[in-house]
């Protein structure tokens, strides 16, 4: 079955310390991935998005996520989290059979310690 | 160019009664995808509509129903409600139903008493 996996629901960090947020995927096809931020009562920001070729992917507010396909892993790391980053953060896989739709992970939520 | 917007921003309905909400899609954008967030969960998917017609459906049951108008804004109505639906629902765009990226609008708050 399509699913992905959040290991870590709550995170708490130090700020300026580094993060890293796990995500784990099961999807038998090329997996399209994804990661978004959540500041509460707000919608999806979208962080970054793997499709192919590089497994190291830069994206906004300082974030870069790696692929590895040989673990089914796409973490999101940051290496100086600010204050400002405390969120919630969803990994999403889109599916690229039958209907293309997206199946979200159930969130990492992130408290920065000041 | 417009991204996609939903409205209304928040909603107060009460057990039993029907809502509609509304999305319009990015320009450009033939393909409008549902997604219901429950709090503390990740969004999960209810439908999408792809040129005016049904292209999927996520497990929800049949009082939650949609529909894609010709300028492929839509709507996602819910009857009969219940408790538990109280929560986020996202809507998405994306260029056409083979594409792999979708565009999220704001969400619209529901809150069923």
């Amino acid at each position: 079955a399509q699913s992905v996996t959040q290991p870590d629901i709550h995170i708490t960090v130090s700020e300026g310390a580094s993060l890293e947020l796990r995500c784990n995927y099961s999807y038998g096809a090329t997996p399209y991935l994804f990661w978004y931020v959540q500041s509460p009562g707000q919608g999806l920001q979208l962080l970054l998005k793997y499709f192919s070729g590089d497994t190291l992917v830069q994206g906004i507010k300082g974030f870069e996520a790696e692929f590895k396909r040989s673990q089914s892993s796409f973490n999101l790391r940051k290496p100086s989290v600010h204050w400002s980053d405390a969120a919630e953060y969803f990994c999403a896989v889109a599916t690229t059979s039958g209907t293309y739709k997206y199946i979200f992970g159930t969130g990492t939520r992130l408290k920065v310690l000041a | 160019e417009t991204g996609v917007t939903q409205s209304p921003t928040h909603l107060i309905k009460t057990r039993g009664q029907q809502v509609t909400l509304r999305c319009s899609s990015q320009s450009g954008h033939n393909t409008v995808s549902w997604y219901q967030q429950a709090l503390g969960q990740g969004p999960q998917f209810i439908f999408q509509y792809y040129r005016e017609e049904e292209n999927g459906r996520g497990n929800f049951p049949p009082r939650f129903s949609g529909l894609q108008f010709p300028n492929y804004s839509s709507e996602l109505n819910v009857n009969a409600l219940e408790l538990d639906d109280s929560a986020l629902y996202l809507c998405a765009s994306s260029l056409s139903k083979g594409a792999y990226e979708q565009y999220f609008g704001p969400g619209t708050r529901l809150t069923v008493t």
